[in-house]
């Protein structure tokens, strides 16, 4: 079955460095990553989308890549703040009529 | 509303009881998900609506769950007989037509359910 990895559980950086979170999947081929950000007790929010024919996009400070030979993206947060800190999720699906599926998400948290 | 709105927030239940969760999507969005949530987990895939095709119910863990869409607007996900395992928190989102094209969700807040 398909599976979903983000990497560590949570990431402790020193505010103002880059953020860089992974999410890497297996069994799956997906057309479309997105993206979402989590707050302790809230919905998830999403962030950005990004297509299988698409290498990189970009969205104010943040920057996602999308590699499907190493199926894998890559979440980066520049000038990272103290209000950056969450849970960030990435989410998979091929098409527009199929369901999304979710990672376990990575708990950023920034230190000022 | 502005939002999804989902009710109860809370609630805590029996071992053994039925309950009924219920999601009012953003007004015009055709599709509607259900995901749980487990303490510090990821989002547990449950049931996508979308439209009126056949909903994909793939994810139900058990068939003390299910769930039904009225007249393509609010929803319930029942769960029969509850276990302590099923303690999480529930979500719903939904999405617009449009929102098809980048898949853009839009959560509740979810309702926590806690079994006894």
């Amino acid at each position: 079955s398909q599976k979903i990895e983000q990497n560590s559980e949570a990431l402790n950086i020193q505010e103002g460095k880059t953020a860089t979170l992974t999410c890497n999947y297996t069994n799956y081929s997906p057309a479309y990553l997105q993206w979402y950000r989590q707050d302790p007790g809230r919905g998830p929010v999403f962030l950005l989308l990004i297509r299988e024919n698409e290498k990189e996009k970009r969205k104010e400070r943040l920057k996602v890549t999308f590699d499907t030979t190493l199926k894998q993206s890559l979440f980066h947060i520049t000038a990272s703040q103290p209000a950056d800190s969450a849970t960030y999720l990435c989410a998979l699906f091929k098409s527009s009529a199929s369901k999304i599926i979710f990672g376990s998400g990575t708990r950023l948290s920034i230190r000022p | 509303g502005a939002g999804v709105s989902q009710s109860p927030s809370n609630k805590v239940t029996e071992k053994g009881k039925d309950v009924e969760l219920r999601c009012d999507p953003i007004s015009g969005h055709t599709a509607l998900y259900w995901y749980r949530q487990s303490l510090g987990q990821g989002l547990e895939f449950l049931i996508y609506f979308q439209g009126n095709s056949a909903p994909d119910k793939s994810g139900l863990p058990s068939d003390r769950f299910s769930a039904e869409r009225t007249g393509g607007s609010v929803s319930t996900l029942t769960i029969q007989r509850t276990q302590q395992e099923d303690s999480a928190v529930y979500l719903c989102a939904s999405s617009s037509p449009e929102g098809r094209v980048t898949g853009e969700l839009f959560f509740g807040e979810g309702s926590r359910l806690t079994v006894l």
